[in-house]
């Protein structure tokens, strides 16, 4: 089977870094990718990783080991308007077959 | 580009009785998917398509059908609505080439009663 393990919710101020911890247990496992969710709306894409290593876009990076079944989102510069859910989903050996995490709600402060 | 499209925006059922969402793209992705979120929780996967004529379960198959007749549209049926399909329903596309970037629809709120 799959799981996915995130913390359920994160607080942190304007204009700090935060991380976002996912591990997972899945088989025949493609990449690891990360979504944003605000409240009542849908989910939108924000960053993959297949490789081990670093992916960089704009203020989000994302990080992965495949080694040990764990990546990782960071925010930097937060905003306000960065509050929202984030969830971490794993593509399995089909490519369209993806599993999500419970989310990690992010409530950023003044 | 509309993107997804999804509808209903709001539907409520009586126990028994069954609908059909509709989902359509404009993008031209073979990959379509149906989710489903629960109060507090992730996206889980119900059916997906890889392609017109090609669908498969997810992890939450059993009370939904699904058809996939064009590369446009995949509806996802109710058969018999129930309570525990009280939930909001989000279609998905995404192009094979990246597949790990899917596209969401606004979603449906459903309510079974």
């Amino acid at each position: 089977g799959q799981s996915l393990e995130q913390p359920s919710e994160v607080t942190a101020v304007e204009g700090a870094i935060v991380q976002i911890n996912c591990t997972y247990q899945t088989s025949g496992f493609y990449g690891l990718s990360w979504y944003q969710q605000h409240d009542g709306g849908a989910p939108t894409f924000l960053s993959y990783n297949a490789l081990d290593g670093l992916e960089e876009t704009g203020r989000f990076s994302s990080f992965l080991s495949r080694s040990d079944s764990y990546g990782y989102l960071l925010l930097q510069e937060l905003q306000m308007k960065d509050s929202a859910s984030y969830f971490c989903a794993v593509s399995s050996y089909n490519f369209n077959k993806f599993y999500f995490g419970s989310g990690t709600k992010l409530n950023v402060k003044p | 580009n509309a993107g997804v499209t999804q509808t209903p925006k709001f539907q409520v059922l009586k126990t028994g009785q069954s609908m059909t969402l509709q989902c359509a793209q404009d993008m031209n992705h073979e990959y379509m998917s149906w989710y489903r979120q629960d109060p507090g929780m992730g996206l889980r996967l119900i059916h997906y398509s890889v392609g017109a004529g090609i669908t498969d379960q997810g992890e939450v198959p059993n009370g939904y059908n699904v058809s996939r007749s064009t590369t446009e549209d995949f509806p996802l049926r109710l058969l018999s609505a129930a309570p525990s399909q009280t939930s909001v329903y989000f279609c998905a596309s995404s192009h094979p080439d990246s597949s790990y970037e899917q596209y969401f629809g606004p979603g449906t709120r459903l309510t079974v009663t």
